[in-house]
């Protein structure tokens, strides 16, 4: 079956550097995404791997290892509207997008 | 990024009512959309990928005949939910995608039938 794993929650303080792992096991690999959600409003989107190796986009940056199914979003200089959810999606040889349940992140002062 | 526009954001319905729900991709074709409903606390769920002039491809456990969906330009979907019941509440998205590309995602649409 198709599998991805990310925490369910994590907790970090205003200002720090956080890392959201995701793990997948996927039927064909097409790239990963990252992407934001806020309470209540859609995803919006963060990253796109499909090379291995980091990408940086501002105080965001997504890595990837298709070798080892792994990726993470490394979020630096923390700021309380960084609090949603992370959500990892894979997407397989069909094209299909395969969603994680989401990262909850919670920024403390 | 592209812009894709999904109306109503906010719906409210009597239960046995019908609703619509409009996607939109604003300044690019395209060829896939896809619809997904997401309850409190969960992840997305796919309901059905549709093709633009093709029927669209229903994921399992999703009612096809409940949950109407019409891809007849490549600029937009419509989401018909048939006969609402309050089961059917809750916050439903549309992404649309041209070609192999990232997918990109509409504001959503809260429904809320009582």
């Amino acid at each position: 079956g198709q599998n991805i794993d990310q925490p369910t929650e994590m907790t970090a303080t205003e200002g720090a550097i956080v890392q959201i792992n995701c793990t997948y096991q996927t039927s064909g690999f097409n790239g990963l995404f990252w992407y934001q959600q806020h309470a209540g409003e859609a995803p919006t989107f963060l990253s796109y791997n499909v090379l291995d190796g980091l990408e940086e986009k501002g105080r965001f940056s997504s890595f990837l290892s298709r070798s080892k199914g792994y990726s993470y979003l490394l979020l630096k200089e923390l700021q309380m509207k960084d609090s949603a959810s992370y959500l990892c999606a894979v997407m397989d040889s069909n094209y299909q997008l395969i969603w994680g349940a989401g990262t909850k992140l919670i920024i403390k002062p | 990024g592209a812009v894709v526009s999904q109306h109503p954001s906010r719906v409210i319905c009597k239960s046995g009512t019908s609703v619509k729900i409009e996607c939109r991709s604003l300044d690019f074709q395209a060829t896939t959309m896809f619809w997904y409903r997401q309850f409190p606390k969960k992840s997305l769920m796919l309901m059905a990928t549709s093709n633009e002039g093709s029927k669209a491809t229903y994921e399992q456990g999703v009612e096809k005949d409940k949950f109407l969906i019409n891809h007849a330009s490549l600029t937009l979907s419509t989401l018909t939910v048939t006969s609402a019941h309050p089961e059917d509440s809750s916050f439903y998205i549309c992404s649309a995608r041209s070609g192999e590309t990232e997918a990109f995602f509409g504001q959503g649409t809260r429904l809320t039938v009582v």
